[in-house]
């Protein structure tokens, strides 16, 4: 059984460009989360989402970020218009079920680097 | 507290030591305590999740307990072997949602 896939795992992007991270969860898995860890910093809850649905947005950025995750497919974490502030390594963990007492499974990352 | 924080920050031991870690966590509203190991390049691994007042789990040489009421738990590795050195993450969920609220970790750093 795969764990969670994310790719790419290194992006470089220059300014006012667009990053478009995939998050392929664990088989089985319908909960996906976003975190992203900033250079020196913790991880940080972005957003959770079920197929189709976003359930909690409440860590993501007002503007410039967004996410998905369709019926069929990755779930995709696109920002606009990277700034370098941007830069941080991005995580993505799935869950078999809701609440947050069930284990987060999480992929190995997406480091994004905006020049 | 109100925030989730971990120390030390980071620690270094002998092969065969053992040796302990902190979290302390927001007790109001409190629904659940992950821990995880986090090596370098890697996917941080689940290790527990407790929920109960009281919990003790344990997988290996690895042990972790929980205290609920006063906002805390121990992590702790019997005989430190190199192969534990890692960064151990823990981070909890409240009653209000799904996300986890990380600590910084404690990287342990074990010596042959």
């Amino acid at each position: 059984n795969a764990g969670v896939m994310q790719n790419p795992r290194h992006l470089v992007r220059r300014r006012g460009q667009e990053a478009r991270l995939r998050c392929s969860p664990m088989k089985g898995h319908s909960h996906v989360y976003w975190y992203r860890q900033l250079p020196e910093e913790g991880l940080k809850f972005m957003v959770y989402l079920q197929k189709e649905n976003i359930i909690d947005e409440s860590g993501m950025p007002k503007e410039r970020f967004s996410a998905e995750f369709p019926k069929e497919g990755p779930s995709i974490l696109r920002i606009q218009q990277v700034v370098r502030g941007d830069s941080a390594a991005y995580f993505c963990a799935s869950s078999r079920r809701d609440r947050a007492a069930g284990e987060q499974y999480f992929g190995p990352g997406t480091r994004l680097t905006v020049t | 507290i109100l925030n989730v924080e971990q120390s030390p920050q980071s620690l270094h031991v002998q092969e065969g030591d053992s040796t302990n870690f902190t979290c302390s966590f927001p007790s109001s509203n409190f629904y659940a305590l992950h821990w995880y190991r986090w090596e370098t390049a890697k996917s941080p691994e689940a290790l527990f999740v407790m929920t109960l007042n009281g919990d003790e789990k344990k997988k290996g040489r690895i042990s972790a307990t929980l205290n609920t009421k006063e906002g805390y738990s121990y992590l702790y590795i019997k005989g430190s072997q190199p192969e534990d050195s890692a960064t151990y993450l823990c981070a909890s969920s409240n009653n209000a949602g799904n996300m986890l609220t990380f600590g910084g970790g404690t990287r342990l750093m074990v010596k042959p």
